[in-house]
């Protein structure tokens, strides 16, 4: 089975700017999960969706969203980028179960 | 709300040796807990998760933990490390009910295995 595959892999951005962010769960899979990494804050949950609905939010800014579409496809989209936005952009996929399956990442840097 | 403590930043360890990486969480409601390991560049792979049950959890790549319900600890043991062992380990909590599959992370634990 493939594993949960994230891209693009490395995105170079300018403030202001905004970004898409895409990742497709392993197959059968229909809770996909948002997580940013820096190494100030480490992982912090953005937001999960399931049948594509918005099942629980993280403390982030409106800038911040997300959508799943019906084959379980997700994306994040960031408008207003700031540098502070610079991350690893990780996304799960869990089967309802209790095991997320973890992407390898989206590595964003905002100049 | 739960809350995860990693007191531990960073532990060396020379090969062969036990190594303990501790883990605490705080929360108002039962728990499910986990441990993730983040190899450079990559992203995270589960070890292995408490849910129910035996409190002596087993992993892979010979980790286990256990799970101390008064001691509100998780610590992640392996009692001989290898030097592919390098790498940062996570411990995470998610509560049993409500909040879907939403992950709280402690700071994480770079175990770094020296020769």
């Amino acid at each position: 089975k493939a594993g949960v595959t994230q891209t693009p892999r490395y995105l170079i951005k300018t403030r202001g700017q905004q970004v898409t962010l895409s990742c497709s769960p392993i197959s059968g899979h229909r809770s996909v999960s948002w997580y940013q990494q820096t190494p100030g804050q480490g992982l912090q949950f953005l937001f999960e969706y399931f049948s594509e609905t918005q099942r629980n939010k993280g403390n982030f800014p409106g800038r911040f969203s997300g959508r799943q579409f019906s084959n379980s496809r997700s994306e994040m989209n960031v408008s207003t980028l700031e540098l502070g936005d610079s991350a690893l952009y990780l996304c799960a996929s869990s089967l309802e179960a209790l095991e997320q399956f973890f992407g390898p990442g989206t590595r964003l840097t905002v100049l | 709300a739960q809350s995860v403590t990693q007191l531990d930043s960073q532990v060396p360890v020379f090969e062969e040796a036990p190594v303990e990486l501790r883990c605490n969480y705080s929360s108002s409601v039962s728990v499910y807990l986990f441990w993730y390991v983040q190899y450079p560049n990559q992203g995270l792979q589960l070890l292995l998760k408490y849910l129910s049950g035996s409190t002596l959890v087993k992993g892979i790549n010979g980790f286990e933990a256990e799970f101390n319900k008064s001691q509100t600890s998780f610590h992640l043991r392996k009692p001989s490390v290898h030097i592919s062992d390098t790498a940062e380990y996570f411990c995470a909590v998610r509560g049993v009910t409500g909040g879907g599959n939403k992950l709280t992370f402690g700071t994480g634990t770079q175990l770094k295995v020296e020769l």
